[in-house]
């Protein structure tokens, strides 16, 4: 089983850049979320989906939109890049939005220059 | 608001034990868990905890909780090199009558393991 898969696992932007970060997961889970990953911050909760076509925010969405179309894919879509959204980011899903056990992806390390 | 605080490191001698600490400001949350993140990779699911529980033992591992002082621990026996790695401590939060639950993790603590 694939899990939960992140794509790409590396890039570098300019700011200004816009960019989609993928994540597609293939245990029909009904709950994904996006984190970002900061040195001595822990994962902060970015967006987060409780099913296909409802999505919300979560503790730090500025710059992020996401949609969920289907309940596999979860894309998070930077608009115009900045260095503050350098970072590690994670995508995540569990079953459902109660006590599930959360699977993440491998993460993708995104730098912006 | 929610909040999960974590020391940041610590360093231990293989073959010791380890405690690692977390404190949570929700009084309402139901579950606690320990995720463990190794270099590179993602977070993978320890233990978790249900609040109407104080102790949960899984082989090397031991959970304790105190709901008075908010406070939860894991204790990892006989501590090996393949235990390094960074330890998350994550609350599972309800907002208001919402029945969607969010993970809100702590700092995640580096535990180094001296041979």
């Amino acid at each position: 089983n694939a899990g939960v898969t992140q794509t790409p696992k590396f890039q570098v932007l300019k700011t200004g850049q816009s960019m989609t970060l993928q994540c597609a997961q293939d245990m029909n889970h009904e709950y994904m979320s996006w984190y970002r990953q900061d040195p001595g911050m822990g994962l902060r909760l970015i967006h987060y989906s409780v099913g296909a076509g409802i999505t919300d925010q979560g503790e730090v969405p500025n710059g992020y939109n996401v949609s969920r179309s289907t309940t596999e894919d979860f894309p998070l879509r930077l608009l115009s890049a900045a260095p503050s959204q350098t970072s590690v980011y994670f995508c995540a899903s569990r079953p459902g939005q109660g006590a599930d056990e959360a699977f993440f992806g491998q993460g993708t390390r995104l730098t912006v220059v | 608001g929610e909040d999960v605080e974590q020391s940041l490191f610590l360093s231990v001698r293989e073959g010791d034990s380890s405690v690692i600490n977390c404190t949570y400001t929700d009084s309402s949350s139901t579950y606690l868990y320990w995720y463990k993140q190794e270099p590179g990779a993602g977070l993978q699911l320890l233990t978790y905890i249900f609040s109407n529980m104080d102790m949960k033992q899984d082989q090397r591992l031991t959970v304790l909780l105190n709901k008075k002082d908010k406070h939860l621990s894991l204790r990892i026996a006989d501590t090996q090199t393949g235990d390094s790695a960074i330890y998350f401590c994550a609350e599972l939060y309800f907002l208001g009558s919402s029945n969607t639950g969010k993970l809100i993790f702590g700092q995640g603590t580096t535990l180094q393991v001296k041979p």
